[in-house]
């Protein structure tokens, strides 16, 4: 069964900080990763995935996530925070085909003036 | 433009009451889903539908129902058999072939008084 970890379920940074959001995932078949966005009352929204190639990979709004199969993580990073990136991350994880996807419990990030 | 739209956005419900949640996606997705969301508890999977017609019960089906009589509907009904409904509730669609990426309403916030 596969599974999500997201480590901190709130994280605080100051405006123009690194921002690390960390997931952590369990698989026994190569996954497909994902992290998505939501602002207050609304839906989620598609940040970005890894499902095959190069295992950096590069979203909207200057995020992105490194796939690391010897650590089973896909840590969502930006160099830089702005008060628009204000909102709760959640990270998820499929095979794809018939397997459901699971999401990650969501990290709320606050953006600090 | 297309996307997925849901109905209506806020739902107040007296308890013993069914109500039902629109879902409407114009995206010609195969697949179709239901999710609740609650504080801290990420996204649950109530209800899914790969093609029209068919459907499976997710992880927390219990108290709710749907149909999908056509490929860009997907009702849900909260049924007076759902011991705690009150939740943020999100539809999303994909392809036939599950990629991981969905496409998200902008949910339905169900209160029950």
């Amino acid at each position: 069964a596969q599974s999500v970890t997201q480590l901190g379920s709130h994280v605080s940074v100051s405006e123009g900080a690194l921002v690390l959001l960390r997931c952590n995932y369990s698989s026994s078949v190569p996954p497909y990763l994902f992290w998505y966005v939501q602002y207050p009352n609304q839906g989620l929204q598609l940040l970005l995935k890894y499902t095959t190639g190069a295992t950096l990979v590069k979203g909207i709004n200057g995020f992105e996530a490194e796939f690391k199969k010897s650590e089973t993580s896909f840590h969502l990073t930006k160099p830089s925070a702005h008060m628009s990136d204000a909102a709760e991350y959640f990270c998820a994880v499929t095979s794809g085909g018939d397997d459901k996807i699971i999401f990650g419990k969501g990290t709320r990030l606050h953006i600090l003036p | 433009d297309g996307g997925i739209t849901q109905s209506p956005k806020y739902l107040f419900r007296k308890e013993g009451q069914n109500v039902t949640l629109s879902c409407e996606q114009n995206l010609n997705h195969d697949a179709m889903y239901w999710y609740r969301q609650d504080p801290g508890q990420g996204l649950r999977l109530i209800y899914y539908s790969q093609i029209v017609n068919d459907f499976q019960k997710g992880d927390i089906a219990e108290g709710y129902s749907v149909s999908r009589e056509k490929k860009e509907s997907f009702p849900l009904t909260v049924t007076s058999a759902q011991k705690n409904p009150t939740a943020f509730y999100l539809c999303a669609s994909t392809w036939g072939r599950n990629t991981g990426e969905l496409f998200f309403g902008e949910g339905s916030r169900l209160t029950v008084l």
